[in-house]
């Protein structure tokens, strides 16, 4: 499994921008990047896949490179509710199973 | 659809018994999987099953462990003997793999049974 590196945490304030960034060095051509939010007490709840270049949803954007070797998950106007933790994931396209290492822990203050 | 269902959300055991869980998936998603969290810790891979064909178990699912699913619908998981480090949140999840070529966005995940071993 493609392991990833993150920042164990970050804080940030209601209202700003927060880039999240991964590190995947090991990522291979089939790989997609997949990120997954999780609350206290909840399962890990799907944000946004990408596989290169940039990709945008209603909740977030993501920013990956042209060597993919990291990917930046970016959070627009953060809210107290983004409180949470944040995983990077490298898998197959048919992702039968993701290395979730330890995450990155936002803490959004008022 | 109501999401991925597990039950119980907690179960408290003494040590040596048996626990059982419950997870039932997405209706149309065909695949399957387990997973374990410890405290701090991101959710580690247990297994996962294709229909009712449990494709790949992980070196943490020890010898105590076994999970079915029959008729490829819902799936338990049992743990023999419980030993205190069992204790940590039991996470199932769903997807919809269509072919291998075809990108799987992603898993839809239960909330979860934590399962405590006193």
């Amino acid at each position: 499994l493609a392991k990833t590196t993150q920042p164990i945490s970050m804080d940030s304030y209601e209202g700003q921008e927060v880039n999240i960034t991964c590190s995947h060095n090991n990522i291979a051509t089939n790989d997609y990047i997949t990120w997954y939010q999780q609350f206290p007490s909840q399962g890990p709840r799907f944000i946004i896949q990408g596989y290169k270049t940039k990709v945008t949803n209603e909740v977030a954007s993501l920013f990956i490179p042209a060597d993919r070797k990291s990917s930046t998950l970016s959070l627009p106007r953060v809210s107290l509710s983004d409180t949470a933790v944040y995983y990077c994931l490298v898998g197959l396209y048919n992702f039968n199973k993701f290395y979730f290492g330890s995450g990155t822990k936002l803490n959004v203050k008022p | 659809d109501t999401g991925v269902s597990q039950d119980p959300r907690h179960k408290i055991t003494k040590r040596g018994q048996n626990v059982t869980f419950r997870c039932d998936p997405i209706s149309e998603h065909n695949r399957l999987y387990w997973y374990r969290q410890t405290l701090g810790q991101g959710p580690e891979f247990l297994t996962y099953f294709q229909n009712e064909a449990q494709l790949e178990k992980s070196r943490l699912l020890s010898d105590r462990f076994s999970a079915e699913r029959p008729k490829g619908s819902f799936s338990t998981l049992e743990i023999q003997r419980t030993e205190q480090g069992d204790s940590a949140m039991y996470l199932c999840a769903s997807s919809r793999y269509y072919r291998k070529t075809s990108p799987n966005y992603g898993y839809t995940f239960g909330s979860g049974t934590r399962l405590t071993v006193v």
